[in-house]
């Protein structure tokens, strides 16, 4: 079976563009997490889906939003684009939106804003 | 709201020395704990997790975590490290926030082993 897959795996935006980053969960896997790594630390929350429905919300503005489509993909998309957004953006999935569930994640989206 | 500590950024030990990564937590509900490993230029996966039950846990390549309530702890300990656990190893925490479970990571520790 595929594992998590992302796309596109390195983008480069300039500063006030918009982006969109997909997701494609392993099969059977309901829940879709992003999370956003810089260099550096760790993975920080955005946001959970489980059946295509928000579930969790990181500490994030606006400019960040994402859905889930009914075959379990999902995007995220961010506007206006900063230089503090340059990280790599990681998927996670998941059986469903339980806590106890295991993430498995995708190798990322590296995004660099000039 | 959860968060998570990691209180050593960098953990450098020779090969076949013990080891110990520290992982603090809060959450005011009960929690779900686990330690994610991320091997050089490859992707985050699950070391091991503790949900419920008994309060140790191991994985399959000899490292063990405990579940500390009162101290509100989930260290990660090896008896004796090899090379090939040079990685980066986080410790993370779900609980059920308003209208779902999030996982919340912590900052990180690097484990350098030296021959």
């Amino acid at each position: 079976d595929a594992g998590v897959t992302q796309s596109p795996t390195h983008l480069i935006k300039t500063r006030g563009q918009q982006v969109t980053l997909r997701c494609s969960p392993i099969s059977g896997h309901k829940s879709v997490s992003w999370y956003q790594q810089v260099l550096g630390q760790g993975p920080q929350f955005i946001f959970q889906y489980y059946e295509k429905e928000e579930r969790g919300r990181g500490n994030f503005p606006d400019r960040f939003s994402a859905r889930q489509f009914p075959n379990y993909s999902s995007e995220l998309n961010v506007n206006a684009l900063l230089l503090g957004d340059s990280a790599l953006y990681l998927c996670a999935s998941s059986r469903d939106g339980s806590g106890a569930n295991v993430l498995t994640f995708g190798a990322g989206s590296r995004l660099t804003v000039l | 709201a959860q968060s998570v500590t990691q209180l050593d950024s960098q953990v450098p030990v020779f090969e076949e020395a013990p080891v110990e990564l520290r992982c603090n937590y809060s959450s005011s509900v009960s929690v779900y704990l686990f330690w994610y490993v991320q091997y050089p230029n490859q992707g985050l996966q699950l070391l091991l997790k503790y949900l419920s039950g008994s309060t140790l846990v191991k994985s399959i390549n000899g490292f063990e975590a405990e579940f500390n309530k009162s101290q509100t702890s989930f260290h990660l300990r090896k008896p004796s490290v090899h090379i090939s656990d040079t990685a980066e190893y986080f410790c993370a925490v779900s609980d059920q926030g308003t209208g779902g479970f999030k996982t919340i990571f912590g900052a990180g520790t690097r484990l350098f082993v030296k021959a």
